[in-house]
């Protein structure tokens, strides 16, 4: 069965807000765990990772939030624009690669104008 | 764009025939990963390839097979394909097999009839 998965499979927001997305895994070996935005059509991307000895991490305008404690994983998105609508998924990884990414069904994030 | 491309973008092929896809890695990528990505659901591993040989595999049937050339360019073979081959499959390339800094492609649509 799968190892990591999405609570949602969509998520509609509006224009400007904030996003979060959620995503529980069961592996506790995993040493990284990684998001990626899909747009329809294209491959995944990826937007940010975090190591299993952090807690958040943050890029431009995303955050990921860490809890081993909960094994939860989720992504937030600040001031969503419409660019953000896509597939997001969270993987995970050993870090070592020979096993590749994990991933989890998705959320689909739809931005209300 | 990651610089990953694949080829071809769209294919059909009847159940029972084989199938060869093909995955040029970015520039200073040495490792090269295939996934298979069926409709509604998240990435599954198939299989990776460093330094022209798999060295990691995912819980794919040996009608999976593939190729790595001194290029890094690499090769997804399925014979006897199967309706429910019918899948997005992505390439992702990345240095000595780190899976948190993979690229993808843009993917091959293939549809078993």
């Amino acid at each position: 069965g799968e190892s990591v998965g999405l609570h949602l499979p969509t998520l509609s927001v509006q224009e400007g807000d904030n996003s979060i997305i959620n995503c529980a895994y069961s592996n506790s070996a995993s040493d990284y765990f990684i998001w990626y935005k899909q747009e329809s059509g294209k491959g995944p991307q990826f937007i940010i990772d975090i190591r299993s000895n952090m807690d958040k991490r943050q890029g431009q305008r995303v955050t990921v939030l860490l809890n081993k404690t909960v094994k939860h994983l989720s992504l937030q998105i600040a001031a969503t624009q419409p660019g953000d609508s896509a597939v997001y998924f969270c993987a995970e990884s050993d870090g070592g690669g020979a096993d590749g990414l994990t991933f989890g069904k998705g959320t689909h994030l739809i931005i209300q104008p | 764009e990651t610089g990953v491309t694949q080829s071809p973008t769209h294919l059909i092929k009847t159940r029972g025939q084989q199938v060869t896809l093909r995955c040029s890695s970015q520039s200073g990528h040495n490792t090269v990963s295939w996934y298979q990505q069926a409709l509604g659901q998240g990435p599954q591993f198939i299989f990776q390839y460093y330094r022209e040989e798999e060295n990691g595999r995912g819980n794919f049937p040996p009608r999976f097979s593939g190729l790595q050339f001194p290029n890094y360019s690499s090769e997804l073979n399925v014979n006897a394909l199967e309706l429910d081959d019918s899948a997005l499959y992505l390439c992702a390339s990345s240095w000595t097999g780190i899976s948190t800094e993979a690229f993808f492609g843009q993917g091959t649509r293939l549809t078993v009839v």
